[in-house]
C-alpha cells in the first residue's frame, strides 16, 4: 500500500517549457489535490478534484491545468513553464467527497525549479 | 485576514520535555475541522491530529493532543515527551464547511519550525 505516489521527486525546465507531474493513489480515495508550497506561505491549493470525472480551480490556478484520468490518478500540467513557477508541488487525496472532517493525505512533493 | 495564524516562526524544547505550538483561526463558520500536520526535513506532509468544531473533547494521538479553545480560536498542538525525531515544521491547518462553497479546501498557517535538543 504506497498511499499516495508523485513523479518526478525533482525536475528543472528551462522558461515556456511544459511539463506534467503525475500523481496517483491506491487508497480508494474519492477526492484529489494540488497544492503548491513556497517558502514562509505555507501550502495553497492549485487544483481539486472532488470526484472521478470533475476538477475545479483552488486558490492559485493561473497557468496551471489538470486531468482526473480515473479514481487513482490524478495530473497537473504546466503549459508554459515560468520562474514564478518554482516550488514545491504536492498531491493529496482524502476519503469522502468533501465535509470538515475530511482527512487529506499528502505525496511526498515534486521539487520544481523553472529557470 | 489571515485565517490561520502561527506566531512562532521557530520553537526550541529539550528532548523528553512537552512543548506548545500555538495555532489561532478565524471563521464565521459553525462547522469547521482543524488539523495539525508534521513536515520533516525530508519534505513530505505527515498528518497528525484532527479536531472538529463540534467535539466536545480535546483531540487526542498517542503524544500529541489538541488544546481546543473555541471561544478564543486556538487549537493548541501539544506534544509531550519530545524526541529528535520531531524536530520538522509543523503546519496548522482548517476546513470550513462554508454552506458547501469551501469544498476540499485546506487553509494552511505558515508554519512553526520546531527543534529538539538533546
Amino acid at each position: 500500500n504506497a498511499g499516495v505516489t508523485q513523479t518526478p521527486k525533482f525536475q528543472v525546465l528551462k522558461t515556456g517549457q511544459s511539463m506534467t507531474l503525475q500523481c496517483a493513489q491506491d487508497m480508494n480515495h474519492n477526492s484529489m489535490y494540488w497544492y503548491r508550497q513556497d517558502p514562509g506561505m505555507g501550502l495553497r491549493l492549485i487544483y481539486y478534484s472532488a470526484s472521478e470525472g470533475t476538477t475545479d480551480k483552488g486558490e492559485v490556478p493561473n497557468g496551471y491545468n489538470v486531468s482526473r484520468l480515473n479514481k487513482r490518478e490524478f495530473s497537473l500540467r504546466l503549459e508554459s513553464a515560468a520562474p514564478s513557477q518554482t516550488s514545491v508541488y504536492f498531491c493529496a487525496s482524502s476519503p469522502l467527497a468533501g465535509g470538515v472532517t475530511d482527512t487529506q493525505y499528502f505525496g511526498p512533493g515534486t521539487r520544481l525549479t523553472v529557470l | 485576514a489571515q485565517k490561520i495564524t502561527q506566531t512562532q516562526p521557530g520553537m526550541f524544547v529539550q528532548e523528553k520535555e512537552a512543548v506548545t505550538l500555538d495555532c489561532t483561526y478565524d471563521t464565521s463558520d459553525q462547522s469547521y475541522g482543524l488539523f495539525w500536520y508534521k513536515q520533516p526535513s525530508s519534505g513530505e506532509m505527515i498528518f497528525l491530529i484532527y479536531q472538529g468544531s463540534y467535539d466536545e473533547q480535546n483531540a487526542t494521538e498517542g503524544r500529541y493532543s489538541l488544546n481546543f479553545q473555541k471561544a478564543r480560536k486556538s487549537a493548541n498542538l501539544v506534544i509531550s515527551a519530545s524526541q529528535l525525531g520531531d524536530s520538522a515544521m509543523y503546519f496548522c491547518a482548517m476546513r470550513e464547511d462554508a454552506g458547501g462553497t469551501s469544498y476540499g479546501k485546506l487553509t494552511f498557517g505558515q508554519g512553526t519550525i520546531l527543534t529538539v535538543h538533546p
